[in-house]
């Protein structure tokens, strides 16, 4: 079982839609987790970061954590088409006092005008 | 603020070439970590370099070295290129947190390799 899974997509939406992105992890010592979001051809950009369970709002993004089920979620309203991309899951790796990140495959968005 | 940088934006190569990429930490940042990204995959740790020595490496072969120099800049050295190496090298930096870790990792715009 891979440690992070993430649905590729592509998912397509009207433009105004509510979006819901998700990813599942395998190990429950985790506690850092991420959402980033890659234009085609540039680097990953970090949208939001969350600790532990619960939920963090910022602006139309909001992402949840769902720690008894290994379930981390990303939702976003009022799609624009600015939002098309790919969005990345990522979650931190602790290894002594480094960390790095595991990646999901990321889900292919297109937000249709 | 400038962000993380890296360098060259693409470059070609030949199987069983060396090729070093290189990359610029945020401002304030002391730590430096790469990814691998295949086409159409998620980003795959290779190795994080602070204090100018790698401290944790991914499931990588040694031909993939790096180097952290006293201004927190660093370099991947890939030898011997294989198709399979083919790929957007990312750069990410952050800071660590006494006691705490490293914290958020900032990418840069990546460097396309293409191996022929």
């Amino acid at each position: 079982q891979k440690e992070v899974e993430q649905d590729p997509g592509p998912l397509s939406v009207p433009e105004g839609a509510i979006v819901s992105l998700n990813c599942t992890y395998s190990n429950s010592a985790f506690q850092y987790f991420m959402w980033y979001r890659q234009y085609s051809r540039k680097g990953p950009e970090l949208l939001m970061y969350t600790y532990s369970s619960g939920n963090k709002e910022d602006g139309r993004f909001t992402a949840q954590v769902d720690k008894s089920s290994k379930y981390i979620s990303l939702f976003i309203r009022d799609s624009q088409p600015s939002d098309s991309a790919t969005y990345l899951c990522a979650i931190m790796n602790y290894g002594g006092s480094q960390g790095n990140l595991i990646f999901g495959k990321g889900t292919k968005l297109s937000v249709k005008p | 603020d400038a962000g993380v940088t890296q360098s060259p934006t693409h470059l070609i190569k030949t199987r069983g070439q060396q090729v070093t990429l290189r990359c610029s930490p945020k401002s304030g940042h002391d730590t430096v970590s790469w990814y691998q990204q295949a086409l159409g995959q998620g980003p795959q740790f290779i190795f994080q370099y602070y204090e100018e020595e790698e401290r944790q490496r991914g499931n990588f072969p040694d031909r993939f070295s790096g180097h952290q120099y006293p201004n927190y800049s660093s370099e991947l050295n890939v030898n011997a290129l294989l198709l399979g190496d083919s790929a957007l090298y990312l750069c990410a930096s952050s800071l660590v947190l006494a006691g705490w870790g490293t914290d958020t990792q900032y990418f840069g715009p990546g460097t396309r390799l293409t191996v022929l």
